[in-house]
Formats: C-alpha cells, sequence, structure tokens
C-alpha cells in the first residue's frame, strides 16, 4: 500500500489561529481526501483533492501530486474545529480503496 | 445527502459470541468499506466490497468476515468475538474513486 505520513501529529491552538497540516505520500496520489473525525467519533469528508487548490469557508486544501503531498489550512480557527483530521489516498487503481494517515489531533481553546 | 447507517452505536458483547454489525446506505454506491479505529492507530482497513456478493481483504482481515447480498448492505462479521476485537469499527460507502461517506461507528466492547 502507500505510507501516509501526517504533520504535527498533535496541534493545539489558541481560537482565532491559522494553522496548516500537512500529508506526505510514499507513492503517487491519486484520489486524495481530507476528513474531520469530530469528538463523537463522527467522519466528515471536507475535499475531494486530487490536485490543486480548493476553498470552503474558512478551510482550504492544496494538493501537489508531482511532490506527493497535500496542505490542510484552518484560518481563524474556532473551538469546533477541533478532532482529529485524516488524509487519504488510492494507490494507483485499486477500485476506490482508500489508505489513510494517522491522523492530526488538534485542540482549539477559547 | 448521502446517508451511512450503522445498526448499533454501542455494543457490549461476551468473549467468544458471534456477533454482526450491520450498515446501510441509502446512495447506491458500488463499494462498501469496514474499518476498525484504535488510539494512535488512525483507521485500518479490515474489508472492502466493491459489487454485490464481491469483498477484498484490507489489512488486518484476521478473525472477521462479511457479507454483501445487496448492493445497499455490508455486514461485518466476529465469528468469536475476543477481547482484543474490542474497538471503534466505520463503516463508509462511495461511489468508485469518489468520497467516502463514514457512518457513525459502533464501540463494540468485548468482556
Amino acid at each position: 500500500g502507500i505510507q501516509v505520513e501526517q504533520s504535527p501529529p498533535d496541534l493545539i491552538l489558541q481560537e482565532g489561529a491559522n494553522s496548516t497540516l500537512r500529508c506526505n505520500f510514499s507513492d503517487s496520489v491519486n484520489n486524495l481526501q481530507w476528513f474531520h473525525q469530530n469528538p463523537w467519533g463522527q467522519l466528515i469528508n471536507l475535499f475531494y483533492i486530487p490536485s490543486g487548490t480548493k476553498q470552503n469557508g474558512r478551510l482550504s486544501a492544496t494538493t501537489v501530486a508531482t511532490e506527493r503531498y497535500s496542505l490542510l489550512y484552518i484560518s481563524s480557527s474556532q473551538t469546533t474545529d477541533s478532532g482529529v483530521y485524516f488524509c487519504a489516498s488510492e494507490r494507483g487503481s485499486t477500485l476506490g480503496r482508500l489508505y489513510f494517515g494517522r491522523g492530526t489531533q488538534l485542540t482549539v481553546w477559547p | 445527502d448521502v446517508k451511512v447507517t450503522q445498526s448499533s452505536r454501542y455494543l457490549v458483547k461476551r468473549t467468544g459470541e458471534k456477533v454482526f454489525l450491520e450498515c446501510v446506505q441509502d446512495m447506491d454506491h458500488e463499494n462498501m468499506f469496514w474499518y476498525r479505529q484504535d488510539p494512535g492507530l488512525g483507521l485500518r482497513l479490515i474489508y472492502f466490497s466493491y459489487d454485490v456478493k464481491m469483498k477484498e481483504k484490507g489489512d488486518i482481515p484476521e478473525g472477521y468476515s462479511v457479507s454483501r447480498e445487496k448492493k445497499e448492505r455490508f455486514s461485518l462479521i466476529l465469528e468469536s468475538a475476543s477481547t482484543n476485537q474490542t474497538s471503534m469499527y466505520l463503516c463508509a460507502s462511495s461511489l468508485r474513486k469518489n468520497i467516502q461517506y463514514f457512518g457513525a461507528g459502533t464501540r463494540l466492547s468485548v468482556l
């Protein structure tokens, strides 16, 4: 499979701060996605971003497929942004199976 | 909106019991997935299915089996539950090579 490295593993911020989360991949990027898991365990898809840049409100993501990494930007963080952020990618053509990183645990304090 | 429904949020079973975890999706997705999540280990794929009656092993299939008799339903079976299968189980579905949608998860405790 693909090795997916996420950094940092933990991040603590005060409300209003900005942050950047990173994913590095050991193989070519395919079907790349970012997810947020809230404190109750629900995973929500944030971005489907195999290449380029997308924005959704205070969140944006950039994937540089040729260099095998992706970045998630969170601006003006809020306490509701707390949780675990995962990135995942497919390897080649594996029918949609994703390989996940171990996540970044984000805690935002008021 | 896509809905992925897992049959139980919390489940407590005894060692040696046969356990069924059910997952239903309502968007006609070809793919369905079962993951296990443990602290510090992220999401690990147990099995996935890319069509009715079709399945592929993931990274940790030992001790588990699956069934997909209908497109909308994907079941995870623990043939003989053991304490090391205490975990959070997450089901997901997707169109081929597209966004994965997750259920709310089942927290299973095996005593």
